[in-house]
């Protein structure tokens, strides 16, 4: 069974630009996560989508969005780009909210 | 609020040695689920292992065992006969097992070194 796959692996983008990053989870899995980490924040949950709705979210401004589509694959926005959104974006997915989260290789954000 | 606390930054281990990365947590929940996750310098989170709060038996999968001691709020990470492919950082977390509001709650992790 294919793994999480996250695309694009990395992107550098400048200030105030938009970035989309997507997300197609473990077939047969209806719940994505996504999560950024850096080095002085650590892991931070962004958020979690199940069967299109989003479920939870994290302490992150309106900037950050996501959505997912009726085939589970999920994308993240995250508009009006600043130095401090450089990171690793993990997207996990899971059969349900309570399951176990598998994990993708991560996209690298670096924003100049 | 959850949060997990792993106090060693880094460790180094000689190979085929036994090693023990500690965990402790907090919550004011009584249903939880406690998970380890390896993550390379490549970056993808691995999965490892998975404790729920009402287990009464010490997961254990492979070489990775869970010394769960839920008085202590501890879920310390074993991993038996290191190999050089055990580098990597190690990272404690939990949730709530209904899923609660917050996703995973992550610690800081430890990075873990297998010299040869």
């Amino acid at each position: 069974k294919a793994g999480v796959t996250q695309t694009p692996r990395y992107l550098i983008k400048t200030r105030g630009q938009q970035v989309t990053l997507s997300c197609s989870p473990i077939s047969g899995h209806r719940s994505v996560s996504w999560y950024q980490q850096t080095p002085g924040q650590g892991l931070q949950f962004l958020f979690e989508y199940f069967s299109e709705t989003q479920r939870n979210k994290g302490n992150f401004p309106g900037r950050f969005s996501g959505r997912q589509f009726s085939n589970s694959r999920s994308e993240m926005n995250v508009s009006t780009l600043e130095l401090g959104d450089s990171a690793l974006y993990l997207c996990a997915s899971s059969r349900n909210s309570a399951d176990t989260q598998y994990f993708g290789p991560g996209t690298r954000l670096t924003v100049l | 609020a959850q949060k997990i606390t792993q106090t060693q930054p880094g460790m180094f281990v000689q190979e085929k040695e036994a090693v023990t990365l500690d965990c402790t947590y907090d919550t004011s929940d009584q249903s939880y689920g406690l998970f380890w996750y390896k993550q390379p310098s490549s970056g993808e989170m691995i999965f490892l292992i998975y404790q729920g709060s009402y287990d009464e038996q010490n997961a254990t999968e492979g070489r990775y065992s869970l010394n769960f001691q839920k008085a202590r709020k501890s879920a310390n990470l074993v991993i038996s006969a290191s190999q050089l492919g055990d580098s990597a950082m190690y990272f404690c977390a939990m949730r709530d097992p209904l899923g609660g509001a917050d996703g995973l709650t992550f610690g800081k992790g430890t990075h873990l070194i297998i010299q040869p």
